[in-house]
């Protein structure tokens, strides 16, 4: 398996632009998690996903971050409109029943808003 | 609140001392621990994962381990290199079903 893929692994964008970020689980895990990582607050979990329903979104800082699955090999993470502090790599996280094997996390996406 | 605490922040140490990365974490009904370590610019790597039921885990140099009445689990690593330089993230599944991570020791082993 390729692990957990994300795209793209960069993204600029300007204030106000909506950024979405990508990620495929691995295949055969049930379960789907986005993270964020900064400088100041380390890596918070914003949303996880179980058999593509969303179960927990009550890291998701504001209403201008929603997230997706519309099946079980693809998932979005969607910022409308950006802002600069939401600048930080954002990481997609996946894992198999009730985490017996642990997480496998994919590369992040390093989103820089100006 | 359920929270995980490493301990050194950073740590910096000449090459081949034997090294102990610190973890405390608040709540004991944890499902499992997971050590990872992560690269300047990169993404986790998953290093070792220790179930509740275990009091450690070893894979070459590494070896971790859990107490999970004091609440606490040590990363080892023994004779240390250049390229472990890294930061090591402690990772704790609570049984609410979230992988909680502590801030992480950023580690500079010189030669």
């Amino acid at each position: 398996d390729a692990g957990v893929i994300q795209s793209p692994r960069h993204e600029v964008t300007e204030m106000g632009q909506e950024v979405t970020l990508r990620c495929k689980p691995i295949s055969g895990h049930d379960y789907l998690f986005w993270y964020r990582q900064t400088m100041m607050r380390g890596l918070e979990l914003l949303i996880y996903f179980n058999n593509n329903v969303p179960i927990d979104d009550s890291g998701m800082p504001e209403d201008r971050f929603s997230a997706k699955m519309p099946n079980a090999s693809f998932s979005t993470l969607k910022i409308q409109p950006s802002e600069p502090r939401d600048s930080a790599v954002y990481f997609c996280a996946s894992r198999t029943g009730t985490g017996l094997y642990g997480y496998t996390f994919g590369s992040g996406t390093r989103l820089t808003v100006v | 609140k359920q929270e995980v605490t490493q301990i050194p922040a950073a740590l910096s140490v000449p090459e081949g001392e034997n090294l102990v990365l610190n973890c405390s974490f608040t709540d004991s009904a944890i499902y499992n621990l997971q050590w990872f370590r992560q690269d300047p610019g990169k993404g986790l790597t998953s290093l070792l994962l220790i179930q509740s039921s275990q009091r450690e885990q070893t894979s070459g140099r590494l070896n971790a381990s859990l107490d999970k009445s004091s609440g606490r689990s040590t990363l080892y690593i023994a004779a240390s290199q250049p390229g472990d330089s890294a930061t090591y993230l402690c990772a704790v599944l609570f049984n609410t079903d979230k992988l909680i991570f502590g801030t992480g020791t950023r580690l500079q082993v010189f030669p």
